[in-house]
């Protein structure tokens, strides 16, 4: 069954740094998310896309983050300099149409010293 | 405020009961919910999908019932075994909006 995958799996950075998140979606899939969870709490909405531009962000998704879908196949998250609190685990989703479930890959566990 | 309350407290059962969860909402008028299950260290897989005019859906042993007059809606796992273990998340898409906002999750715990 073909899956979202994300990499890499855990990324550690300092403070005030860039970071690249990479996701893969599911090819035929014509909507994209990225959501994150603080360690223990839940699942948060940041930013939609669809069609090439971003369909809805939360509050959260500031003018510190951005995606971008550069070659049709994978979708990315920036951060442009990274803060602690931006420590969490982050999860690309996509899905088929704006009504089908969403496919979650695995993650990537950001954690900023 | 909007709110989806899920129970914070894990839900402790034995293999082969009915295990019940719960997820109420304020403040949405949604589209429909969905079901999520979550294993440590993963991401959200889903269940099951429930319409604001469907009153009930079924998937194996999986059973969803929504009740937007109470803004509830219980998922029940009938015949449940220890590999159900798990965090149940319940989401919503809420009307005009096109991205899903979940709840904290409940933890199941099945003991053998």
């Amino acid at each position: 069954e073909p899956e979202v995958t994300q990499t890499p799996s855990h990324q550690v950075t300092q403070m005030g740094q860039e970071v690249i998140l990479r996701c893969v979606p599911i090819s035929n899939h014509l909507y994209f998310y990225w959501y994150r969870q603080i360690l223990g709490q839940k699942v948060e909405f940041l930013v939609s896309f669809y069609n090439n531009e971003i369909s809805e962000k939360s509050e959260i998704f500031d003018d510190q983050f951005s995606v971008e879908r550069p070659d049709g196949s994978n979708f990315t998250l920036k951060i442009r300099s990274t803060k602690l609190e931006d420590s969490a685990m982050y999860f690309c989703a996509s899905r088929e149409t704006g009504d089908s479930p969403l496919h979650f890959g695995n993650g990537t566990r950001l954690t900023v010293t | 405020s909007q709110k989806i309350e899920q129970n914070s407290e894990a839900l402790n059962i034995q293999e082969g009961k009915t295990a019940t969860l719960t997820c109420n909402y304020t403040n949405y008028s949604p589209a429909y919910l969905q079901w999520y299950r979550q294993d440590p260290g993963r991401g959200p897989v889903f269940l099951l999908l429930i319409r604001e005019n469907e009153k009930e859906k079924r998937k194996e042993r999986l059973k969803v019932t929504f009740d937007t007059t109470l803004k509830q809606s219980l998922f029940h796992i009938t015949a449940s075994q220890p590999a159900d273990s798990a965090t149940y998340l319940c989401a919503l898409l809420d009307t005009g909006r096109r991205a899903l906002t979940f709840g904290s999750g409940t933890r199941l715990q099945v003991q053998p």
